[in-house]
């Protein structure tokens, strides 16, 4: 069935750097776009960033703009996060969603994983 | 302060309707972008309720819809079951972000 499957969370220290995977199934990974969205303890949904079925579109929040690269291996059907200079504020559960189109994030998500939690403490 | 705006809560006993809106902009609604809904419960994936402001992804029951007009949005549920405790958000596209954007959420209670 269609899947998609994070890795990678754990706990960091403030300032160090992580990189998530988002492993997909049972779909045709290459032709659809993928965002990042995530938790925040007691928080809300917060839109991250998406890119497009190529890889070639990318778009950022604001508030991970400059630190947040996502990245994609249609080769391995997998989806990444790098996340830089890491702060306590980026503590969180992380999900990657399917978009249903491959170029823009103008639409909705039909697919999302069951997350992976990143901490980010001292 | 998220660029949807949600009510925090909202509560219902079973059987009854319950409403859930969603203020947005000029940038978002306004620009004729679609409204979603999701449901999530703590600790699952969230799932996709209602796409393009009233559309209902096969699977989910017809006591979930949704509406839009103008900068506002609303999903409503009727029949409230047990089950439907859970957390809501909805979710459109800014051009003034250029990006997705949540709203707040907006947590479901069934007396």
């Amino acid at each position: 069935q269609v899947q998609l499957v994070e890795s990678g969370g754990g706990v960091v220290q403030p300032g160090r750097s992580l990189r998530l995977s988002c492993a997909a199934s049972g779909f045709t990974f290459s032709a659809y776009g993928i965002h990042w969205v995530r938790q925040a303890p007691g928080k809300g949904l917060e839109w991250l960033a998406f890119i497009s079925y190529v890889g070639t579109n990318k778009y950022y929040a604001d508030s991970v703009k400059g630190r947040f690269t996502v990245s994609r291996d249609n080769s391995k059907n997998t989806l990444y996060l790098q996340m830089n200079s890491l702060r306590e504020e980026d503590t969180a559960v992380y999900y990657c969603a399917k978009d249903i189109t491959g170029t823009t994030p103008y639409y909705y998500m039909d697919v999302w994983g069951k997350g992976t939690t990143v901490t980010v403490s001292s | 302060q998220s660029v949807l705006t949600q009510p925090p809560s909202v509560s219902g006993a079973p059987g009854q309707r319950v409403t859930i809106s969603c203020t947005g902009s000029s940038s978002n609604f306004g620009a004729g972008y679609g409204v979603h809904w999701y449901q999530h419960l703590p600790g699952t994936a969230p799932k996709l309720l209602i796409c393009d402001n009233n559309n209902r992804p096969s699977g989910v029951p017809d006591r979930f819809s949704g509406s839009k007009s103008g900068t506002s949005a609303s999903l409503a549920i009727t029949g409230l079951q047990a089950e439907d405790e859970a957390d809501y958000y909805c979710q459109s596209y800014d051009s003034s972000l250029s990006g997705s954007v949540f709203g707040g959420g907006t947590k479901l209670t069934v007396l």
